[in-house]
């Protein structure tokens, strides 16, 4: 029953390689993120989808690519990894944008990037 | 610029041992404050939101309090599996962005 599920929780490869991470949601939420948790444990905001609609690019390089099928579906493709990807990837979901208040995100348990 | 700073950076306490986890805000507008628990090899576990100055919420031995400059995370006789690292969040804009501070590791001790 796990409400932020994302595929998969380990990967490790090869410098220069082509890799997917896949996220998948239940809740029924609007909106979905990508975060990136460095060595320092510090959580950046990476992008956001809101009904599959890109809402936040933030200042990343363009080797990650995110694509949303569907409002429960948020994947981060990332082509010609370099030492610096390495990190843990969370992904996240809430349950609309409300123009006033934020409304609280809920995350995955991370995909661990290792890069050789 | 935008500020989230968390102190201490680390809190040992032994068990049934009361204390305070501060964080400290500087944004151009608050639309919530958010505190997360994460384990080791976990996700971050959302625990609550603050709105607005003078708002407070509890949960069992954790209570939030919010001013307009900072927020505490009070927790009272602390038990081993409180252990963790608590991260405070700030929401600033209608996108949903969030900005973390750097976390308080707390790990008590039977």
């Amino acid at each position: 029953d796990t409400a932020v599920s994302q595929t998969p929780k380990y990967l490790v490869t090869q410098m220069g390689n082509d890799k997917s991470i896949k996220c998948e949601q239940n809740l029924g939420h609007d909106t979905m993120y990508w975060y990136k948790q460095d060595s320092k444990k510090f959580l950046k905001i990476m992008f956001s989808y809101n009904n599959k609609e890109l809402i936040i690019n933030e200042t990343v390089p363009n080797r990650f690519s995110p694509k949303s099928p569907d409002k429960a579906h948020l994947n981060l493709h990332i082509n010609s990894l370099e030492l610096g990807d390495s990190a843990v990837y969370f992904c996240a979901s809430s349950q609309s944008r409300d123009t006033y208040s934020n409304q609280p995100q809920h995350f995955g348990d991370g995909t661990r990037l290792s890069i050789l | 610029e935008d500020q989230v700073t968390q102190s201490p950076e680390a809190l040992r306490l032994q068990e049934g041992e009361s204390s305070s986890l501060n964080c400290s805000y500087t944004v151009s507008g608050l639309r919530g404050l958010f505190w997360y628990r994460q384990d080791p090899g976990k996700g971050p576990e959302f625990l609550f939101t603050l709105y607005s100055a003078g708002e407070e919420k509890e949960k069992e031995r954790l209570k939030a309090t919010l001013t307009k400059k900072e927020s505490f995370l009070h927790i009272t006789a602390p038990k081993p599996e409180d252990s963790a690292t608590y991260l405070c969040a700030v929401g600033t804009d209608s996108w949903g962005k969030l900005q973390f501070g750097a976390g308080t590791q707390v790990v008590v001790t039977p």
